[in-house]
């Protein structure tokens, strides 16, 4: 079945220090992993995201790593600093249907806690 | 504009009441879904729109109706609620629904049924 699983659920680091959160996927077909960043009362949103083309991406202190064979993607934060306290979901994206829709299987998040 | 937009921010209903959620984006794009997320977990797709058609309907119970007027708006009606369907509700916007198009979320509604 559909399913992402996603590891540490909560994670906490000294300022300065790398996170790494780690999220694995079931179905074989997903081609498209978004990383979305969600802080306390507001939305959801992206900061990173990879497509099955690729082995690695990078935005300054965020990096994105996938292993297709594996079925497995991480997001690596460096230099973390305290404006980095979220929760982080991973997802995997399937295309379903006939009609070929688009849906995002979350994982259930990691809660991470950057110390100053 | 490169926003999803979402009124009201907040909003407080009886189990009788009637009220309308809505969704706003002005980026071209032609998908748009409706959200629930529960405190502490991930958000949990309800129903996705493409090129003004419901597309998919999640199994979600009758008492939420979505409507979709035209490919800029996206409205969920809510009527006759239990007060488990409190949560945060966010929509979502992507350019098509191709399985590697980003979807951008908005603010949310939050709501609570008293």
């Amino acid at each position: 079945g559909e399913n992402v699983e996603q590891h540490p659920s909560t994670l906490s680091v000294q300022e300065g220090d790398s996170a790494v959160i780690k999220c694995t996927y079931s179905d074989s077909a997903s081609n498209y992993f978004p990383w979305y960043k969600q802080e306390l009362g507001k939305r959801p949103q992206l900061i990173i995201d990879i497509r099955s083309n690729v082995g690695e991406k990078k935005d300054q202190r965020i990096a994105v790593t996938l292993n297709k064979t594996a079925k497995h993607f991480s997001l690596h934060i460096t230099e973390t600093q305290p404006e980095d306290s979220a929760v982080y979901f991973c997802a995997a994206s399937m295309r379903r249907g006939s009609g070929g829709y688009n849906k995002l299987i979350f994982g259930a998040g990691t809660r991470l806690a950057v110390h100053p | 504009d490169t926003e999803v937009t979402q009124t009201p921010k907040h909003l407080v209903m009886g189990m009788t009441n009637k009220k309308s959620l809505k969704c706003e984006q002005h980026m071209g794009h032609r998908a748009m879904y409706w959200y629930k997320q529960k405190a502490k977990k991930p958000p949990e797709l309800m129903f996705v729109y493409s090129y003004e058609k419901l597309s998919i309907n999640e199994s979600v119970p009758s008492r939420f109706s979505p409507e979709c007027p035209n490919s800029s708006l996206l409205n969920l009606h809510l009527h006759a609620l239990q007060p488990e369907d409190s949560a945060l509700y966010l929509c979502a916007s992507s350019l098509e629904l191709k399985s590697t198009d980003t979807q951008y979320f908005g603010p949310g509604t939050r709501l609570t049924v008293l």
